[in-house]
């Protein structure tokens, strides 16, 4: 069974930082691209970033280009995304997803919440 | 930016809806790689169409999707109780990149 644990969310403030982390499980992690896709508060899903599986083959958002830097380890089965400069409209719920060409997993989320 | 979805759609059970799914060359017309979710309040999405036209397994064969240009369409034919959600499109971009639809609310009257 697929599962994708994130972790990093919390209070942050405008100008700050947070690292968000997802741990996965239940497939070969190495082998898969992966995203990040967001939602604020009443919100629609936002797509933020994608790696692919070797980590070599990187995309962002225009709203978190230059800010947001995705990466992983493939050796301890984690994704990562480091959150600079946050703005508070970086405020949403951020899912850690399996993702090549669609989303087929999704982990349950880690709330962001950006204000001072 | 975003794909154009309507705001909200809704049915009496057992009728069919249909959700449009508007985006440009580079996306939607440009890859037949449009993926359709469903989202239940305080849940995380879930997969329902991909590929345009294909439902994962445990799918409802009631969900269908199409694809004509630049906008998709997902149908829900039979309309249940449990249907009533929000509903994502989603269109692959290239180079690693996604854009998502602004979200279509389904109400089953």
């Amino acid at each position: 069974e697929v599962q994708l644990l994130e972790s990093g969310g919390g209070l942050g403030q405008p100008g700050g930082s947070l690292r968000l982390s997802c741990e996965v499980s239940g497939f070969t992690f190495k082998n898969e691209a992966m995203s990040w896709v967001r939602q604020a508060p009443g919100k629609g899903l936002e797509w933020v970033s994608s790696i692919n599986g070797a980590g070599t083959g990187i995309n962002y958002a225009d709203s978190v280009k230059g800010r947001f830097v995705i990466s992983r380890d493939n050796s301890k089965n984690t994704l990562y995304l480091q959150m600079n400069s946050l703005r508070v409209d970086d405020t949403a719920r951020y899912y850690c997803t399996k993702a090549w060409l669609f989303v087929d997993s999704w982990g349950q989320g880690t709330l962001v919440n950006v204000s001072s | 930016s975003a794909l154009t979805q309507p705001r909200s759609v809704s049915g009496s059970p057992g009728q069919s809806v249909t959700i449009s799914c508007t985006g440009t060359i580079t996306d939607v017309g440009n890859y037949n790689f449009v993926s359709w979710y469903q989202q239940r309040p305080g849940k995380a999405p879930k997969l329902i169409i991909y590929d345009v036209t294909e439902r994962p397994s445990g799918v409802p064969g009631r969900f269908s999707g199409s694809k004509s240009g630049n906008t998709a369409s997902l149908t829900i034919s039979g309309l249940q109780a449990d249907d009533d959600s929000d509903y994502y499109c989603c269109s692959y971009a290239g180079s690693y990149s996604y854009v998502f639809g602004t979200g279509t609310k389904v109400t089953v009257l």
